[in-house]
This record gives C-alpha cells, sequence and structure tokens, in this order.
C-alpha cells in the first residue's frame, strides 16, 4: 500500500536556526513527490515538485531534496513568517490522486 | 489572475441533511479534484473530474458524489450527512499537463451537529 509519513510532527526553531523536516514515502513507481505550505484556515500553497532521485529545487529560504526512499525540506536561516504547516504528498503509477503526508506544523520564534 | 474560489467559506448542517459545495478552478485549467482534511491530518482524495467525467475515485461512499460543468466548475454533493463527515474540504485544479501540480482553494469548513 503507497504511504507517505512526514517527521517530526511538529518543530519549534529560533528565528535564524536551519533544520530540516522529513518526508519518507513507500510506493510503487514514483511519477512525482510535491511539497505544500499549508496556513491555518487556507487552502495548502503549492512549493515544490521532485521527479527523480537526486533532484534538488530551492526557492527563497527553502531546499528540497529527493532520494529513492525520502525527501528533505531544508529550511536556512527562517523566519517567524515561515511558520506554517509543510506537507509532502506524491504521486504514483497511474494514479491521478496524491496521497499525502499528515504534516510538520513548524513555528519559528522571533 | 483568480485562483481557485470556493463557496461557500464555512457550513453548518445537521446529521441528515444534504450538503453542496462549488469551486471554480483557476484560469486555464481543466481538471478538478477534491479532497477532504480532517484537523491536524493530511489531504485524503474524494475524487477527481475531468472533461465532465469523473476520472478516478478514492475511498468514499456513494453519498461522496459530483460534478463537472462545462466551463470546468465543479460540485461536490455530500447526502445523509454524518458527524463524521465534519471536516475542511478542498477543491484543487490543475491542467493536463503531465505531473500539472494541483492549486488549491481555501477549502470549505463543514461542520455536521
Amino acid at each position: 500500500e503507497d504511504q507517505v509519513t512526514q517527521s517530526p510532527e511538529a518543530l519549534r526553531l529560533q528565528e535564524g536556526e536551519s533544520s530540516s523536516l522529513n518526508c519518507s514515502y513507500t510506493v510503487s513507481g514514483l511519477r512525482g513527490l510535491f511539497w505544500y505550505r499549508q496556513d491555518p484556515g487556507k487552502g495548502p500553497e503549492f512549493l515544490f515538485t521532485l521527479y527523480s532521485a537526486g533532484e534538488e529545487k530551492e526557492k527563497e529560504r527553502l531546499k528540497a531534496t529527493l532520494t529513492k526512499k525520502e525527501s528533505f525540506l531544508h529550511i536556512t536561516a527562517p523566519k517567524p513568517e515561515d511558520s506554517a504547516t509543510y506537507l509532502c504528498a506524491v504521486q504514483a503509477g497511474s494514479n491521478y490522486q496524491l496521497i499525502w503526508g499528515a504534516g510538520t506544523k513548524l513555528i519559528i520564534k522571533p | 489572475d483568480a485562483g481557485v474560489t470556493q463557496s461557500p467559506t464555512h457550513l453548518i448542517k445537521t446529521r441528515g441533511q444534504q450538503v453542496t459545495l462549488r469551486c471554480s478552478p483557476k484560469s486555464g485549467h481543466d481538471t478538478v479534484s477534491w479532497y477532504q482534511q480532517a484537523l491536524g491530518q493530511g489531504p485524503q482524495f474524494i475524487f477527481q473530474y475531468y472533461e465532465e467525467e469523473e476520472r478516478q475515485r478514492g475511498n468514499f461512499p456513494d453519498r461522496f458524489s459530483g460534478h463537472q460543468f462545462p466551463n470546468y466548475s465543479s460540485e461536490l454533493n455530500v447526502n445523509a450527512l454524518l458527524l463524521g463527515d465534519s471536516a475542511l474540504y478542498l477543491c484543487a485544479s490543475s491542467s493536463t499537463a503531465y505531473n500539472s501540480p494541483l492549486h488549491f482553494g481555501n477549502g470549505t469548513r463543514l461542520t455536521v451537529t
């Protein structure tokens, strides 16, 4: 069964303290791994798509990487406005649906 | 450029009632997917519509049904509401391009009492 697991569930950092969020997946025939950011009361906002192991993508203070079993979302020198829940999802095989992790709630304290 | 819009934003219903949620996709998108998100969880796939047909369905009962109109907008209908149907219902649109990312609306918060 296709499965996505994110860790940690919650992460509290001081402003400027870099860290990484993990997304491990078990799927047959990965077509794409997606990272989204979700603010309270809002829908998920698209960040990155990764397609194959070794691929990396960056956007401002965020960098996403992909291996054959997991993806990391690295956040460098975060600011309070980076506080949000970060969701990871995969698309596999012939499926149109995305399989989602439960998310990591990131809190950046000033 | 208007993004995905959903209505209403909030809704309170009683067990056994029926509800209709509406979604207008982002300009240029022709595919609409519906997801249910419980508090503290990731979204769960309900179904996807393309060319006015249900293309794929997740593990949801037949009480959940949908429709896509010629202008690509969509509706989600839920019959015989249960307390467990209380959740955030998200609509997402995408294009037919390979691995086109989903763009989400801000959802409809449904509370069943």
